[in-house]
Formats: structure tokens, sequence, C-alpha cells
């Protein structure tokens, strides 16, 4: 019940596409669902997060779409560009859980020019 | 203002050793976690401090130990290492205990263990 499942393990796309990431959990009490990037030889960085009261949340070229029913969540990269190869993690957590973080087992992008 | 700062950034062991590994929150951030990433298992929780206390312990055997200092560095220590103990570990600062505060993570120890 502590596990987030991510699909797909790696993804290959064209510039300008929109690759999408999808995210599933079950247990209902995770109520903070970061995205995390990471560069090869540096830590993951928080690209966005989402709280389960919204179904949608953009920041710049990165959407996530949160759909509480069906406890799945997904990342959507407008526009990707080359720069945005990189690995991909979601993430949940809860108030009662502190800082921990439970994370998907990532998905590996490769953005071709 | 500086990240989060770890070191070393790598370490080469051999089975039986131990190993301390030492991180650097950003300045004024109390809470310190840890995190052992490998190719099998991804991001795994170790451990996370707050205000020297640990607050919460993720799956790990007794040999993977951890304090927080008052100024709120923090230490971990792997003991008696086995070759599966080889990973990157992960350390993450962020200003309170929350489950909604942003986590920065620094740059990670890579720890080889022959």
């Amino acid at each position: 019940q502590q596990q987030v499942k991510q699909s797909p393990q790696s993804l290959i796309v064209q510039k300008g596409g929109i690759p999408i990431i999808n995210c599933a959990y079950e247990n209902t009490a995770f109520d903070y669902f970061p995205w995390y990037q990471q560069f090869p030889g540096k830590g993951p960085a928080l690209l966005i997060a989402i709280r389960p009261d919204v179904s949608e949340k953009k920041e710049g070229r990165f959407t996530i779409s949160f759909n509480k029913s069906a406890k799945q969540f997904s990342l959507h990269i407008m526009d990707s560009q080359p720069g945005d190869s990189a690995t991909y993690f979601c993430a949940a957590s809860g108030r009662e859980y502190g800082n921990k973080l439970v994370f998907g087992a990532g998905t590996i992008l490769r953005v071709k020019s | 203002k500086a990240g989060v700062t770890q070191t070393p950034r790598y370490l080469i062991k051999t089975r039986g050793q131990q190993v301390t590994l030492s991180c650097s929150p950003i300045s004024g951030h109390r809470s310190v976690s840890w995190y052992q990433q490998t190719p099998g298992q991804g991001l795994q929780f170790l451990f996370e401090y707050f205000s020297e206390t640990q607050r919460n312990k993720g799956n790990f055997p007794g040999r993977f130990s951890g304090r927080q200092f008052s100024n709120s560095r923090s230490e971990m220590n792997v003991s008696t290492l086995e070759l599966g103990d080889s990973a990157l570990y992960l350390c993450a600062s962020s200003l309170s205990g929350t489950s909604y505060n942003e986590q920065f993570f620094g740059p990670g120890t890579r720890l080889t263990v022959l």
C-alpha cells in the first residue's frame, strides 16, 4: 500500500512532442504528489507538485493531471526540448508521514532533436 | 544561497567496514532526510531528522543509523558494510517537518563496497 507505480520505464519523443508519464497509488492517506527531475550526477530537483483538491496544475511547460477517484496522476511536458532529457520520478507523501517521500521507479526520458 | 552539500562525493570501502556520510542542509532548514538510490530498488527512504530528533524511519536494517546536530548538519553511518549497500546516498533538506515543504536534494555520495 506504500507503493507508487510509475510507467513507462523509458520514453523517447521528438522535439516538440508531449511526453506523458503516469503514476498510480493505493494509500488514501497520501495527499501530496510531487514530481522530481534528475540529471546524471545530480540529485533530484522538484519540478511541480499537486494536492488532491485540484485536478490540474501547470507550471511553465509542465502540467500535472490528478484523478483522485482513480488514484492516478500524470506529468505532461509540453513542447519538449532535448534539455528535458532526464529521469523523472513521481512521489507521494502525506501529513502523517512528515517529509518521507515514497518514489515511483522512475522514467528515463529522451527527447530527440 | 548555498545548496545542500554532501561529503564525500565518492567513497570506496570493503565488506565489513563502516562508513560515515555527511550532509549540510540549506541554511535555515531544520529537516534532513536520507535516501538510498540503486538501479534495482530506486529511491528508498532511510530516515528523517528534525531538530536533532529522528521523526521517521524506513525499512532498513539497524546497520543504518543517523544523527543530526544542533546546527542541523546530519550524518549517516553504515556499519558492517555489505556488497548490496553500494548505492548513491542522497540527503534532502527542507524548512520544516511537514510534508508540503519542498525538499532540496544534494548531489549525493556514491558508495562502492568491494
